[in-house]
């Protein structure tokens, strides 16, 4: 059974990078899609984008120019860099895959996510 | 983007009865070639995170109670639970997986009455 867990610093200054890792156990990162999503206090969740067990990204364009996503399976671990972050971009942050869909031998990865992480809170202020 | 509108906000419903939620979406989401509607259905109950119920618009995952239903096509869809249960007060996201950036309903919390 697939588990994810999130870590990294749960304060980042205004202006500096946030960076998170998350550490897959149980089966393999290939061939799979890990994404981030994110979910400010009390509001709705936001796809982040997600990474390929390959190295292909898919970003969503309203952080495209501040976000990140990286992938090293020997380590069974991807990462998230999130630049330049204000106070807008204090979330739980979670990690997950996008879930495979198997019929008759072949599998595709449509878009839900199963499993999630637990989430990382990660607070942004100076 | 693909805009997700749930209804209501919030709803409160009594054990053992009946609760909807629905989810309308900005543009189709029904994929012609498989005739497979791209949603998800999601449940979050507090300090977790979510865990999928339904996708495909209609097929549970695995081990979700039947008491969960999912229906709709195209740009109108409903979850529907049939029996509430104290173990089902959470807050439930519809996701569209039918272009990226995926994105998410804005949440529906679930309470007993």
């Amino acid at each position: 059974q697939v588990q994810l867990q999130e870590s990294g610093p749960g304060l980042v200054k205004p202006s500096e990078t946030l960076s998170l890792t998350c550490t897959v156990s149980g089966g393999s990162m290939s061939p799979y899609y890990w994404t981030w999503i994110r979910q400010p206090p009390g509001k709705e969740l936001e796809w982040m984008g997600y990474i390929y067990s390959g190295g292909s990204t898919n970003y969503n364009p309203s952080l495209k120019s501040r976000v990140t996503i990286s992938v090293d399976t020997s380590k069974n671990q991807f990462s998230l860099k999130l630049s330049s972050v204000t106070a807008a971009d204090t979330a739980v942050y979670y990690c997950a895959r996008l879930s495979p869909y198997c019929t008759s031998g072949s599998c595709i990865s449509p878009g839900w996510f199963d499993p999630w992480g637990q989430g990382t809170l990660v607070t942004v202020s100076s | 983007d693909i805009v997700m509108t749930q209804s209501p906000d919030s709803l409160a419903v009594s054990l053992g009865e009946r609760a909807t939620i629905n989810c309308k979406s900005s543009q189709t989401v029904l994929y012609s070639s498989n005739n497979k509607n791209y949603l998800a259905w999601y449940q979050q109950k507090p300090g977790q995170p979510p865990k999928v119920l339904i996708y495909w618009a209609s097929t549970r995952d695995s081990g979700v109670p039947d008491r969960f239903s999912g229906s709709g096509s195209g740009t109108d869809f409903t979850l529907t639970i049939s029996s509430l249960q104290a173990e089902d007060v959470a807050v439930y996201y519809c996701q569209q997986f039918y272009s990226t950036p995926y994105t998410f309903g804005q949440g529906t919390k679930l309470e007993i009455e």
